[in-house]
């Protein structure tokens, strides 16, 4: 089955610092790519949007220049909190499209745990 | 547009028994139906999902769902149920080329 990768598992960074989160589609080439936030306890909150070579859809409440997403290449996307404030803190997670699926099905990496001191 | 109502957001089974999870959903085109499984600090695995032709859908870990279009639901069943499938389920629908939306996930416990 279609793999996707997430990089680092967890994190640990000072306030006001930038941490960087790495998406990688391992087996197949991910046209869109999907970052979502979870807080404890609740369900996934849809961020952004990412198509390769173009620029990322952000939801609506979402900073865009606080969450900086590139899409650089068909198997991968990165997602950058810049200037963290332990408000970020939590579990990020990255989702992969297959270019050759129609039915919408998403393959997830491990997650993100993020926090912020 | 579409949506996925989960009801109950936390489930309570003794090992060995029924499972059903329950998720209705709403969409403007044919659905394709998603069940999700997430373990804790882990991202969210496949467990089964519906596109087209047969209706009862077999997946992972012994779970199965049936698509009934006139009842607009999507319910995850598992004969007996195991500690192993202590988890957080999600039903998620999508139209196609469209965004996938999510349920509100529901906790199974398992109790010994």
């Amino acid at each position: 089955g279609a793999v996707v990768s997430q990089h680092p598992s967890w994190v640990i960074c000072k306030s006001g610092t930038s941490v960087k989160i790495e998406c990688r589609s391992l087996d197949f080439q991910a046209t869109t790519m999907f970052w979502y936030r979870q807080f404890p306890k609740q369900s996934l909150m849809l961020m952004a949007t990412s198509n390769e070579g173009s620029k990322a859809t952000y939801e609506q409440g979402v900073e865009k220049d606080k969450f900086l997403i590139n899409h650089a290449s068909l198997t991968l996307s990165t997602l950058t909190v810049t200037s963290a404030h332990p408000e970020d803190s939590s579990f990020y997670i990255c989702s992969a499209q297959s270019g050759g699926s129609n039915t919408g099905e998403l393959f997830f990496g491990e997650g993100s745990r993020l926090t912020v001191l | 547009a579409q949506s996925v109502t989960q009801l109950g957001s936390h489930v309570s089974v003794s090992e060995g028994a029924l499972v059903l999870l329950r998720c209705n959903y709403s969409s403007s085109v044919p659905p394709y139906l998603f069940w999700y499984v997430q373990y804790p600090n882990q991202g969210l695995q496949l467990l089964l999902k519906y596109t087209t032709g047969a209706t009862l859908v077999k997946g992972i870990n012994g779970f199965e769902a049936e698509f009934k279009k006139s009842e607009t639901s999507f319910h995850l069943t598992k004969p007996s149920a195991h500690m192993s499938d202590a988890a957080e389920y999600f039903c998620a629908v999508s139209g196609g080329y469209q965004k996938v939306t999510f349920g509100i996930g529901t906790k199974l416990q398992v109790i010994p």
